[in-house]
């Protein structure tokens, strides 16, 4: 089955810890991104990745942090300098070639902070 | 710069009944748009896509919208709503150029009652 997976569904984070969101995709897209949803707010853009080893910062970008070493993978990581880490994250990813304009989304993890 | 604005946070319809859940669009240039559902705690899910194609575009579960150029609008409509219908939709607009940034609405629940 070709997808985009997230894990874990659920993190706890305690004050001062950096937490890692794991993203990782089978579908042989070029570029991934990650979102932070909040309750009554659109989708706000943490960072995206056009190809590996390349990545941009989004709107919100203050207290993450991410890496593409590898295609198939985004990790984001909640420093602990992310004062109000707690909320709904979502990874995706876009299509590749000459349809390259359609983005699809993992589950989600949802970050609570203790 | 792009924007896009879902004119009603909260729409209530009967089972059976038509739904509308309207979008409007701010873009220089001919832009991408999409409509996406996300159940509760789920991931979000294409429903449809208008990629300077096709002006009425039908979608997953019967949905169905319309490009309006001269109104700026991108409305989600269904004939005859559906108890599983029930869930949060987002309006995206997209800048295919260069960035390949997604810019969301902040979403329209739908209830549907029985």
């Amino acid at each position: 089955d070709g997808g985009i997976t997230q894990s874990p569904k659920y993190l706890f984070r305690k004050e001062g810890q950096n937490v890692t969101l794991s993203c990782e995709q089978n579908l042989n897209h070029d570029a991934m991104y990650w979102y932070r949803q909040d309750p009554g707010q659109g989708l706000r853009l943490i960072y995206y990745s056009q190809i590996v080893n390349d990545f941009q910062k989004g709107d919100i970008a203050e207290g993450y942090s991410v890496s593409r070493e590898k295609k198939e993978s985004f990790p984001l990581t909640v420093t602990s300098a992310q004062k109000n880490p707690t909320a709904f994250y979502l990874c995706a990813s876009r299509t590749s070639g000459e349809k390259k304009e359609t983005q699809y989304f993992g589950p989600g993890t949802r970050l609570l902070v203790l | 710069a792009q924007s896009v604005t879902q004119l009603d946070s909260h729409v209530s319809v009967s089972e059976g009944t038509p739904v509308l859940l309207r979008c409007n669009y701010s873009s220089s240039y001919s832009p991408s748009l999409f409509w996406y559902v996300q159940h509760p705690n789920k991931g979000l899910q294409l429903l449809l896509k208008y990629t300077s194609a096709a002006t009425l575009v039908k979608g997953i579960n019967g949905f169905e919208a319309e490009f309006k150029k001269s109104e700026t609008s991108f409305h989600l409509t269904k004939p005859s709503a559906h108890m599983s219908d029930a869930a949060e939709y987002f309006c995206v607009v997209s800048d295919l150029r260069g960035t390949y940034k997604y810019i969301f609405g902040t979403g329209t629940r739908l209830k549907v009652l029985a």
